[in-house]
């Protein structure tokens, strides 16, 4: 089964870059998606197909995808960002797939 | 807008089945492709099975074939997720989720319902 990897936890400062990780074989072939999700919430699409942003996403989100890596980037972070984060592909042989989260903290 | 409702939440014992609602308003339900993914407490996305726009079928991920059970009411736009032999393992928010309309498997899980939670406990 396909598996994608991410960092339990990522910390960055308010005002940083924050930079969170998405690993799975060859991923880069594949349409990737993130979600973000506060404390008590269902989900919400922060990126889709890799780097496009649904309406109403601020500009700084923003995303990348290559070879075995994908990568969340949210620039000027704000205490707002503080959620966790869950990047999402589709696979022949797995169908939906998530990786296993990653708890963005605003210093 | 696609707006999704869930039904409210559940306690059951082990090895009974819950059934969970999920209302669509703003869209018809037969031009979306409603997917089912929980959530363990403290622990991270689960999908469970969603329709195949490609395939025109109901695919369940393999670690729920047998006790999963997807159905859709095309009169009150209401998706059904069905889950039998429960456990305690089980419990978990469980969220209806769907592509915007049109789209194909490929596509993001644009809208979610707000989630139910669903305890197994003796």
């Amino acid at each position: 089964s396909y598996v994608l990897t991410q960092p339990p936890s990522v910390s960055v400062a308010p005002g940083k870059t924050a930079r969170i990780a998405c690993g799975g074989d060859n991923i880069g072939r594949k349409s990737l998606h993130w979600y973000q999700q506060k404390a008590g919430q269902a989900p919400v699409l922060v990126i889709y197909f890799d780097n496009d942003r649904p309406s109403g996403i601020p500009e700084r989100f923003s995303g990348s995808n290559s070879g075995n890596t994908a990568t969340l980037t949210i620039s000027r972070v704000e205490a707002g960002d503080e959620a966790d984060y869950y990047c999402q592909v589709w696979d022949n042989n797995s169908d939906h797939v998530f990786g296993g989260g990653t708890k963005l903290t605003v210093l | 807008q696609v707006q999704l409702v869930q039904s409210g939440a559940e306690v059951k014992k082990p090895g009974a089945s819950v059934k969970v609602s999920c209302k669509v308003s703003g869209y018809i339900l037969t031009e979306l492709s409603m997917h089912w993914v929980r959530q363990a407490p403290g622990k991270g996305l689960e999908w469970m099975g969603g329709f195949d726009p490609e395939d025109g079928e109901t695919i369940y991920a393999q670690k729920f074939q047998g006790r999963l059970t997807m159905t859709e009411d095309t009169s009150t736009d209401t998706a059904y997720m069905e889950l039998s032999s429960l456990r305690s393992e089980d419990t978990a928010v469980y969220y209806c989720a769907t592509p915007r309309g049109g789209s194909g498997y490929l596509a993001p899980f644009d809208y979610w319902g707000q989630g139910t939670l669903v305890t197994v406990s003796s």
